[in-house]
């Protein structure tokens, strides 16, 4: 069965500092990850990819996540935060049973402080 | 512009009454899907089409219903017999290459439906 599990609910980094917005995930074979944004009230933008190719996988706004199989994480990363980053993010892995399923987590809600 | 739209923003229904959530697409995708999100929560499959006149029931089907009579469209109602229907409803959908669904695929998400019961 697949899983995915948000270590953090809640991170705050100031303005210019880095982000680590953390994900495992539990799959019963090679999985698909992947990482949403979601603004108040809006819905979801797709802002990277894990799809068994590269395993840093570059997204946009300067994002970026790693594939770690052997530590089953997929933490999204980014150099340096701006204030227009603030939004909830979900880490998603699919499960292909003939349909692409996806498998949400329960969120990082991002806070960049001025 | 191509994209997925959802109406109405905001909805209110009184207790007992069904409500149906509009999603329209216009990305010619094949596959289409319904998630419900909760505060503090991911979001959860509802229904989810990968064709014309075809669907089927996800993690949290009872209480819904859906059709797909045509490839754009794929509006959710939300019966009286759904206990916890305060929600928001996420409508997605996917394009499928050559016919073929892939867990490699993108899902492409609308604004979303702010559904309210007094």
């Amino acid at each position: 069965a697949q899983s995915v599990t948000q270590l953090d609910s809640h991170v705050s980094v100031s303005e210019g500092t880095p982000v680590l917005l953390r994900c495992n995930y539990s799959s019963s074979y090679s999985p698909s990850l992947f990482w949403y944004v979601q603004h108040p009230n809006k819905g979801l933008q797709l802002l990277l990819k894990y799809t068994s190719a590269a395993t840093l996988v570059k997204g946009i706004n300067g994002f970026e996540a790693e594939f770690k199989k052997s530590e089953t994480s997929f933490h999204l990363t980014k150099p340096s935060a701006h204030m227009s980053d603030a939004a909830e993010y979900f880490c998603v892995v699919s499960d292909w049973t003939g349909a692409n399923n996806l498998f949400f987590g329960t969120g990082t809600r991002l806070t960049v402080i001025p | 512009d191509g994209g997925i739209t959802q109406s109405p923003k905001y909805l209110f229904r009184k207790e007992g009454q069904n409500v149906t959530l509009s999603c329209e697409q216009n990305l010619n995708h094949d596959a289409m899907y319904w998630y419900r999100q909760d505060p503090g929560q991911g979001l959860r499959l509802i229904y989810y089409s990968q064709i014309v006149n075809d669907f089927q029931k996800g993690d949290i089907a009872e209480g819904y219903s859906v059709s797909r009579e045509k490839k754009e469209s794929f509006p959710l109602t939300v019966t009286s017999a759904q206990k916890n229907p305060t929600a928001f409803y996420l409508c997605a959908s996917e394009r499928v290459p050559s016919g073929r669904a892939s867990s490699y695929n993108e899902q492409f998400f609308g604004p979303g439906t702010r559904l309210t019961v007094l």
